[in-house]
């Protein structure tokens, strides 16, 4: 799987949108870009995940640059709920053999500013 | 429906001591994975399972056995604890295709 490279931490105000990078340029053409975070010390949590179009959900917005070298979530409006580390993670393509061993770095700890 | 339970939640043990992480999810995935969080550290893969029966080694299997011989259930044996073991575990549940689902993490300290 690529690496990626995020920035160490990270600080929002509160109800602003927090911007998180990510740089995995090494990332094949059949990878998908997915998000977890994880909260204090809980175990990680689905975020979101893309492959190479811009994706939203109820949580989040992730946008893949045309080249899918680098990628950004979006929180829309931070909560101090969203203090965090935020993980950015790219595995091979679903179907095929890889979800069963996700490759953590040391993700961003974002905290939200009241 | 509880998700990926893990017990127990603590655990001291002393060096050479061995005990067994439970790991159980009723979501009927496939896949199952232990991972370990050292303190400032990122999550690293310790062995993971594709299936009942079907168990393989991941990024740090050294001093970890595991087996998986129902669908529901992924223990985690430590043969002869050290404290360099001390760590989180968490245990990961998912079908081939969708996301993993954590379990809230044993927190295990060997003196």
């Amino acid at each position: 799987d690529a690496k990626t490279t995020q920035p160490t931490s990270m600080d929002c105000a509160e109800g602003r949108a927090a911007n998180l990078p990510c740089n995995h340029s090494t990332i094949s053409g059949n990878e998908y870009v997915y998000w977890y975070r994880q909260i204090h010390s809980q175990g990680p949590q689905y975020i979101i995940h893309g492959l190479k179009n811009n994706e939203t959900n109820e949580m989040a917005s992730l946008i893949i640059t045309e080249d899918r070298k680098s990628s950004t979530l979006i929180l829309p409006h931070a909560t101090l709920r969203d203090t965090a580390v935020y993980y950015c993670i790219v595995r091979v393509a679903k179907g095929n053999f890889g979800n069963e061993k996700l490759t953590f770095g040391t993700g961003t700890r974002l905290t939200i500013i009241p | 429906n509880a998700g990926v339970t893990q017990t127990p939640k603590f655990q001291v043990l002393k060096t050479g001591q061995s005990m067994t992480l439970q790991c159980a999810q009723d979501m009927n995935h496939e896949y199952m994975s232990w991972y370990r969080q050292d303190p400032g550290m990122g999550l690293r893969l310790i062995h993971y399972s594709v299936g009942a029966g079907i168990t393989d080694q991941g990024e740090v299997p050294n001093g970890y056995n595991v087996s998986r011989s129902t669908t529901e259930d992924f223990p985690l044996r430590l043969l002869s604890a050290a404290p360099s073991q001390t760590s989180v575990y968490f245990c990961a549940s998912s079908t081939p295709w969708d996301e993993q689902f954590f379990g809230p993490g044993t927190r295990l300290t060997v003196l």
